[in-house]
């Protein structure tokens, strides 16, 4: 098992661009979490998702933020007209549930975003 | 609000030990603690829940006070491989997310 991963690794964009980033989860894993990081700071959650329904968005949110899970599998995380302020390390993490689980978080390698 | 952590840093010879607090305001369902390095991705240590026991493997233990909604973080006999930040995770019930603490920078030095 290769663990989560992320897709690009780095992405840098001018302000009003849109982006999207791509999120693997470990095979066996059934939710899946983003979170934002800036410098200095810990993660923030954005949202989440448990096989394909998105069951939690953060107020962090905006309207320009979207993400999808289409078959319950990877996942993609959609920002539009983006801003300097989104500049920041996006986590995304997963993990599974079940009697015998503690939920616990296994975090991919991030993607990095500029906003020029 | 976020849990806090103490100290924010701390500076350790190696072989020394280290204590980092995470203590929330609302009652904890878990406390999950990780490493980050710089410019990686926060690496998971263990997992507290409420109503466990301590846990730990050699030289790195926790403990969860579930009266205070406190938990600790015990490194022995520091190495240099234990350098980065430290962050507490934690839940306030069955909800899936994850809320982090402040922070605590570590740094082993010879």
């Amino acid at each position: 098992d290769t663990g989560v991963s992320q897709d690009p690794r780095h992405k840098i964009t001018k302000r009003g661009q849109n982006v999207t980033f791509r999120c693997d989860p470990i095979s066996e894993h059934n939710r899946l979490y983003w979170y934002r990081q800036t410098l200095g700071q810990g993660p923030e959650f954005l949202t989440y998702f448990q096989n394909e329904a998105q069951l939690e968005k953060s107020r962090l949110l905006s309207d320009r933020f979207s993400a999808e899970r289409p078959k319950g599998s990877f996942s993609t995380l959609e920002i539009q007209r983006t801003e300097q302020g989104d500049s920041a390390m996006y986590l995304c993490a997963s993990s599974a549930t079940g009697s015998l689980s503690t939920d616990t978080q296994y975090f991919g390698p991030g993607t990095r975003l500029t906003v020029l | 609000q976020q849990p806090v952590q103490s100290p924010q840093a701390v500076i350790l010879r190696e072989g020394e030990d280290a204590v980092i607090n995470c203590s929330s305001s609302k009652a904890l369902y878990s406390v999950h603690w990780y490493r980050q390095k710089h410019g990686e991705a926060p690496v998971f240590l263990m997992i507290l829940l409420k109503g466990g026991e301590q846990k730990g493997h050699e030289k790195i233990s926790a403990s969860f006070n579930e009266k205070k909604q406190q938990s600790s973080l015990y490194l022995t006999a520091s190495q240099l491989s234990y350098s980065g930040t430290y962050f507490c995770g934690t839940k306030t019930g069955t909800a899936s997310k994850l809320t982090f603490g402040t922070g605590t920078r570590l740094q082993v030095t010879l």
